[in-house]
């Protein structure tokens, strides 16, 4: 079944570091951009960055860009999100994404498209 | 970046009724519009794409329309499991990616 299934929820104090894990059962997740994505305690959706894992091809938010790092391992068909130093504003339900292989477009900076496939999310809480 | 306003914030309905909800860009987006319906502790489900285009297996009482700036999503005839959070989305090339802030549907 194509599927993103991500790792557990994370509870951590400030300044503690933390990885988490979305991971493609599909043949082409290699071939698809992944993108992460931040839903903060009964609010709306904000797109952090895309990664392309054949290449590690990563595009980053303005927003987010210098807060996380998203990396991928095509031989394990998986994503991830780090942080070094979580803040409490971290606290938030993480979804990695996959960009629709219809009218998308990526260009040095960003990609633009839609979600046609969704992780389960994980839920993330930093205490201060 | 663009906005996207949805309105209304939240919409009580009856199983069966017919529900409308509208999402206003800031800027002309063309047709470059999806709707997405999440359900309380789950991952968003896209819905629509290219502003009326259905993704495969959603149900054919979901509709979308619009181009430009202003977009609607038709629920007809609302059933039990259509109860929850729609966000818009909007992806045109010459601005970041944007979502709209969420219509919430809940029974009346």
């Amino acid at each position: 079944e194509v599927q993103l299934v991500q790792s557990g929820a994370e509870v951590k104090k400030s300044g503690e570091s933390l990885k988490i894990s979305c991971k493609g059962f599909e043949n082409d997740f290699s071939n698809s951009w992944i993108a992460w994505v931040r839903q903060m305690p009964g609010k709306g959706l904000d797109w952090m960055g895309f990664i392309h894992p054949y290449d590690s091809d990563t595009k980053y938010s303005p927003s987010f860009q210098g807060q996380v790092t998203i990396s991928a391992d095509k031989s394990t068909n998986t994503a991830y999100l780090h942080w070094s130093s979580l803040k409490a504003s971290d606290t938030a339900m993480y979804y990695c994404a996959r960009l629709g292989q219809l009218d998308f477009f990526c260009s040095t900076t960003s990609c633009y498209g839609f979600f046609d496939l969704w992780g389960q999310g994980t839920m993330v809480s930093v205490s201060s | 970046d663009i906005q996207l306003t949805q309105s209304p914030f939240t919409l009580s309905a009856s199983v069966g009724d017919r529900v409308t909800i509208t999402c206003r860009a800031s800027q002309y987006i063309n047709n470059w519009l999806a709707w997405y319906q999440q359900k309380p502790g789950k991952a968003p489900k896209l819905l629509i794409y290219k502003a009326s285009s259905v993704e495969s297996g959603v149900p054919s009482r979901f509709s979308g329309s619009g181009s430009g700036t202003e977009f609607t999503l038709t629920i007809s005839n609302l059933q039990p499991d259509d109860f929850g959070t729609y966000f818009c989305q909007q992806y045109n090339s010459y601005s970041p990616l944007t979502f709209g802030g969420g219509t919430k549907v809940d029974m009346k």
